[in-house]
């Protein structure tokens, strides 16, 4: 069945590092991909989507790709912020769109 | 346009009770999913529901818990007789279109302790 299996956290990072959370998902057919982010005792934020081979989704600095040949959606950011400090869902959406599979989240804490 | 609302945030019950959660979509949305986070886990997929409609509950546990989500109204996750194996936080989504392109927009949450 659908699954997507998500880097381990917690992930804890200076401000102003590299940050990639590596994403890899199974799927029968084209699924859409997502990152959610979620801050502590809120619920998940879309951050940003792809939904074809090959796309690229960004916003507030992060991005991921969609690369169907080795099947992942990682995500990716130049310099992070305190601010960042969350934890991070990479979903899919199967092909019949009635659900999302999430993976089990990372934690990302960012020290100044 | 107000969000995903959730209510209670907060819900405190005592084994054997039943909880109700309580869900509105965001304005013009007509599918709604529930989702249940575990701690320390990610969510998993409970419901699908459209109007008056169950689409798929194939994540749902085959006893204690339904769903509905009338033509008036919020949507509405029941759990009878609760255990404290059901504490965990329940998410509700909404999205405007059916299809696996749309974005699920999450409400905040209710967190249910079962003492």
């Amino acid at each position: 069945g659908d699954s997507v299996t998500q880097m381990e956290g917690p992930v804890t990072l200076s401000e102003e590092a590299f940050l990639t959370i590596n994403c890899t998902y199974t799927a029968t057919g084209y699924p859409s991909l997502f990152w959610y982010v979620q801050y502590p005792g809120e619920g998940l934020q879309l951050l940003l989507k792809a939904t074809k081979a090959d796309d690229k989704g960004s916003n507030k600095g992060f991005e991921a790709t969609y690369r169907k040949e080795t099947t992942s959606f990682h995500l990716e950011k130049g310099s992070v912020q305190v601010s960042d400090s969350a934890v991070y869902f990479c979903a899919l959406s199967d092909i019949t769109g009635n659900q999302f599979y999430f993976g089990t989240g990372t934690s990302l804490t960012v020290i100044p | 346009n107000a969000g995903v609302m959730q209510n209670p945030r907060h819900l405190v019950r005592r084994r054997g009770q039943e909880a109700r959660l309580r869900c509105s979509p965001m304005k013009g949305h007509s599918h709604v999913y529930w989702y249940r986070q575990l701690p320390e886990e990610g969510l998993k997929f409970m419901v699908y529901l459209q109007k008056e409609n169950i689409i798929d509950e194939s994540g749902m546990p085959k006893e204690r818990f339904s769903a509905e989500f009338p033509k008036e109204g919020p949507s509405i996750l029941r759990i009878q007789q609760v255990v404290r194996g059901d504490s965990a936080a329940y998410f509700c989504a909404s999205s405007l279109l059916a299809g696996g392109t749309d974005t699920q927009y999450f409400g905040p949450g209710t967190r249910l302790t079962v003492l």
